[in-house]
């Protein structure tokens, strides 16, 4: 197994645009995380599913934002009509159960 | 909303010294805590998950030390490296929260 993986690794957007961002998790991690992570902050989790079910939503993610993760393998994370403060980097990480997460390399999104 | 404090802020050594940095939150409803090192253009990598008080954990030249009771967490690096140059992250669950990050130390090793 590669590890958690993410496409793209940049993504350079105009205001009002939607984007969409994949992460493939390790096969077995039956749980998935969306984090995002701006200048200066350390992550802030916005989701996370275990298996195909969203079990938690931060108050984080907007209206703009949906994730999903339909056959419990890989997970999109859509943001409609970007906002410059949309960008950030965008972490996805992968466990089995709560233990320790494995982290992707991340999407950066520049909204401009 | 947990505060998880991480100073300082930004270190920069010299190769070869030896550094430490602090994880603070608070001491109740403890579970675990992680750090995570993460390089420019990587993914973060986990180092340690401690779960006790009184935890000693050790990876290479890279160990930390856990205190529940007064609410912190250290790591050291000893000999440090330019390799070791990244941000140093902890993080500890909350509630429904899987993981809550502090916001990170800034390592720079110079050689």
């Amino acid at each position: 197994d590669t590890g958690v993986s993410q496409d793209p690794r940049h993504k350079i957007t105009k205001r009002g645009q939607n984007v969409t961002f994949r992460c493939d998790p390790i096969s077995e991690h039956n749980r998935l995380y969306w984090y995002r992570q701006t200048l200066g902050q350390g992550p802030e989790f916005l989701t996370y599913f275990q298996n195909e079910a969203q079990l938690e939503k931060s108050r984080l993610l907007s209206d703009r934002f949906s994730a999903e993760r339909p056959k419990g393998s890989f997970s999109t994370l859509e943001i409609q009509r970007t906002e410059q403060g949309d960008s950030a980097m965008y972490l996805c990480a992968s466990s089995l159960g709560g233990q320790r997460n494995v982290f992707g390399p991340g999407t950066r999104l520049t909204v401009l | 909303i947990l505060n998880v404090e991480q100073s300082p802020q930004s270190l920069h050594v010299q190769e070869g010294d030896s550094t430490n940095f602090t994880c603070s939150f608070p001491s109740s409803n403890f579970y675990a805590l992680h750090w995570y090192r993460w390089e420019t253009a990587k993914s973060p990598e986990a180092l340690f998950v401690m779960t006790l008080n009184g935890d000693e954990k050790k990876k290479g030249r890279i160990s930390a030390t856990l205190n529940t009771k007064e609410g912190y967490s250290y790591l050291y690096i000893k000999g440090s490296q330019p390799e070791d140059s990244a941000t140093y992250l902890c993080a500890l669950p909350s509630g429904n929260t899987p993981l809550v990050f502090g916001k990170g130390t800034r390592l720079s090793v110079i050689a």
